[in-house]
């Protein structure tokens, strides 16, 4: 079976720290997503990533593809970024199917 | 706002009934997908669709269908409802495969 998974599943931490949640993955891929969702609701795509590592404002995502992992990273993390992350997945397939498979998420929360 | 418009916002049904969930995709994306996201499964992929054909299917119930249309927005038939029906489903949109996938709102259905 194709899995996901995002460790850790809850995480607490001061402003100002430098946070770092994991994702592993089962086979091949074709792109890795880094999604954030608030309470309310709403999914938001913070990155799409195949290769390498990309960055945006204060969030950071890296993907070894040998290893089956990537890292989403927040530097100077602020309560604002309490939200729940996740990580998922579209699997290498033919004739461009690419539906997402989801691991479980990380619930983070940024104390003042 | 993600450009992705989903309606209705909330919906109230009872065990039996049969709803349609309406997406509009972002303006120049061909890719629409269904996610289902409960409090058990987690988010869920249900189905893609590229240029008005279907493309991949994940775990959709056989009571639940969906399409798209010439204007590439997308319905979501769900019948003979039942309780562990409810949950918030999400439509995102992409311009290709594999790409960022940009996210709905989402509708709430609550099955009574």
């Amino acid at each position: 079976k194709n899995e996901v998974e995002q460790s850790p599943q809850n995480l607490t931490a001061q402003e100002g720290e430098f946070i770092t949640i994991n994702c592993s993955y089962s086979v091949g891929i074709s792109a890795l997503h880094w999604l954030q969702q608030h309470p309310g609701g709403g999914i938001v795509s913070l990155f799409m990533l195949s290769s390498g590592k990309k960055k945006h404002g204060r969030l950071i995502a890296t993907i070894n593809i040998q290893e089956k992992h990537s890292s989403l990273h927040i530097t100077a993390s602020h309560p604002r970024d309490s939200a729940v992350y996740i990580c998922a997945v579209s699997w290498v397939s033919g004739g461009g199917a690419d539906g997402l498979t989801f691991g479980k998420g990380t619930h983070l929360i940024i104390q003042p | 706002d993600s450009g992705v418009t989903q309606t209705p916002k909330h919906l109230i049904t009872a065990t039996g009934q049969r709803v349609t969930l309406r997406c509009s995709p972002r303006s120049g994306d061909l890719s629409v997908y269904w996610y289902q996201q409960s409090l058990d499964q987690g988010l869920q992929f249900l189905i893609q669709y590229y240029n008005g054909e279907e493309r991949a299917k994940g775990n959709i119930l056989e009571r639940f269908s969906a399409q798209q249309f010439p204007d590439l927005h997308s319905e979501l038939n769900l019948s003979s409802l039942e309780l562990g029906d409810s949950a918030l489903y999400f439509c995102a949109s992409s311009v290709g495969t594999p790409n960022t996938q940009y996210f709905g709102p989402g509708t709430r259905l609550t099955v009574l």
